[in-house]
């Protein structure tokens, strides 16, 4: 079974500009999170998304938003980038949401602000 | 507030030692609580979760609710061991991670 996939893998932009990342959950699994993992600051929970409905979402600005299609593929988008958006952000697939669930990381998407 | 604690960066040990790598957490109910690993250049996955009480790679944690604790242990350290271990809270349905401690284990 395939892995968790997000694309793309690297990605370079300059303040102001907006992202799209894209992460594609392994077959059957329904429920997508997204993190944000920094030197200091660690991973911390941006999003959480299941059968198309944002079901949690953690402490970030309003720039930071996401979406999820009918096939369980998920976006988050970023606007009007910052410097301290330089980050590894990553995603996570499980069948569905709870505890008893593991949840599958993918590779995560390295985005560089300049 | 839901808060994750792990007071070590790095912990440095060698081949055939004990490892305890250290976790404390600030929750507020009936907490669950996860040790995921991630080693060099791979993804980061789940190493085991308190529910199961299972030992993994040689691995076990158990939660200490009196302490607040949920800290990972291993008898005998191997140098295949060396990764980032972050200790994860799961509230709501999404994960409160520590900043993770880096275990070195030399030869």
């Amino acid at each position: 079974k395939a892995g968790v996939t997000q694309t793309p893998r690297y990605l370079i932009k300059t303040r102001g500009q907006q992202v799209t990342l894209s992460c594609s959950p392994i077959s059957g699994h329904r429920s997508v999170s997204w993190y944000q993992q920094t030197p200091g600051q660690g991973l911390q929970f941006l999003f959480e998304y299941f059968s198309e409905t944002q079901r949690n979402k953690g402490n970030f600005p309003g720039r930071f938003s996401g979406r999820q299609f009918s096939n369980s593929r998920s976006e988050m988008n970023v606007s009007t980038l910052e410097l301290g958006d330089s980050a590894l952000y990553l995603c996570a697939s499980s069948v569905i949401p709870g505890a008893n669930y593991e949840q599958y990381f993918g590779p995560g998407t390295r985005l560089t602000v300049t | 507030a839901q808060r994750v604690t792990q007071p070590e960066k790095l912990l440095s040990v060698f081949k055939g030692a004990p490892v305890e790598l250290k976790c404390n957490y600030s929750y507020s109910g009936s907490p669950e609580l996860f040790w995921y690993v991630q080693y060099s250049r791979q993804r980061l996955q789940l190493l085991l979760r308190h529910i199961s009480r299972e030992s993994i790679k040689g691995f076990t944690a158990d939660l200490n609710k009196g302490e607040t604790s949920f800290h990972l242990k291993k008898p005998f350290a191997q140098e295949e061991d060396s990764a980032m271990y972050y200790c994860a809270l799961k509230d709501t349905d999404k994960l409160i991670f520590g900043t993770g401690t880096r275990l070195q284990v030399f030869p």
